[in-house]
C-alpha cells in the first residue's frame, strides 16, 4: 500500500531534551516535506526537500533541522524542544508531477 | 505572509444541500490544491487544478479556479454525513521552488444526517 509512516503517533518529552520524528515513503516521490498544525494557525511549513540532499526552509524552520540522505527518508529533528513546539506535526511526500501530497497520520508532540 | 484566505471558516448543511467553500489567495500560482482533513488525521488530497485551468472535476467534487480575482471555489454536490470534515486549500507559488505549499486556514464542514 502507497503510504506515507510517521512514527511516533504520539510523543510527550521534556523541554531540551533532543528528539527525532521518522518519515518514510514508499512511493519513490521526490518531494518530501514537514509541516506543524495548530489550532487557529492552520499548517504552516517546516522544512521541505526536492530531493536527496536538497533541502530547503519553509515558513516557520526555527528550532527544527532536517536531513535527506535517502529517498524515501525524511526526519525531523528537534535539537532542544521547548513547549512552543508543542504542536501535531506531519510528513507528506509528492512525486515530480506535482499530483499533490500524500500526508501521514500525523505526530502529536507535547514538550513539557 | 503569503497564506490564503478561506471562507467560510465554518459551514453548516443538511445531507443533499450543496457546499462551496471559497479560497483566496494573494499572488500568482502555479497551481491550487485542495485537501481534506477528517478531526485530527491526516490530509488527504483531493483535487489539483493548474493555473491554466478553469474547472475540474472529480466525482462530487467540482473546482474552479479564477486568476484574474486570485480565487478558487470547491463545490461539493448532494453533500453526505461522511463529507463532515476540514477543507483546506494550499497554493504552490509561482517564483518559488515547487514543494513550498502554502495551506489556508480551512473551512469546517458539518453534513446533517
Amino acid at each position: 500500500e502507497a503510504q506515507v509512516t510517521q512514527n511516533p503517533r504520539y510523543l510527550i518529552t521534556v523541554t531540551g531534551k533532543k528528539l527525532t520524528v521518522t518519515c518514510s515513503q514508499n512511493m519513490n516521490h521526490e518531494y518530501m516535506s514537514w509541516y506543524r498544525q495548530d489550532p487557529g494557525l492552520g499548517l504552516r511549513q517546516i522544512y521541505y526537500s526536492m530531493n536527496v540532499e536538497v533541502t530547503d526552509k519553509g515558513d516557520v524552520p526555527e528550532g527544527y533541522k532536517v536531513s535527506r540522505k535517502e529517498k524515501r527518508n525524511f526526519p525531523l529533528i528537534l535539537e532542544s524542544p521547548s513547549p512552543n513546539q508543542t504542536s501535531l506535526y506531519f510528513c507528506a511526500s509528492s512525486n515530480l508531477q506535482g499530483s499533490g501530497y500524500t500526508f501521514g497520520s500525523g505526530t502529536r508532540l507535547t514538550v513539557v | 505572509s503569503q497564506q490564503g484566505e478561506e471562507d467560510p471558516q465554518a459551514l453548516s448543511i443538511q445531507e443533499g444541500e450543496n457546499a462551496t467553500m471559497n479560497c483566496s489567495y494573494k499572488t500568482s500560482i502555479n497551481n491550487l490544491q485542495w485537501y481534506r482533513q477528517n478531526s485530527g488525521r491526516g490530509l488527504v488530497h483531493l483535487i489539483l487544478i493548474r493555473s491554466n485551468e478553469r474547472e475540474k472535476h472529480s466525482g462530487r467534487l467540482r473546482v474552479t479556479l479564477d486568476t484574474s480575482k486570485k480565487s478558487s471555489s470547491l463545490l461539493i454536490t448532494a453533500s453526505r454525513a461522511a463529507d463532515t470534515a476540514s477543507y483546506f486549500c494550499a497554493t504552490d507559488y509561482r517564483g518559488t521552488s515547487y514543494g513550498k505549499l502554502t495551506f489556508g486556514q480551512g473551512t469546517i464542514l458539518t453534513v446533517h444526517p
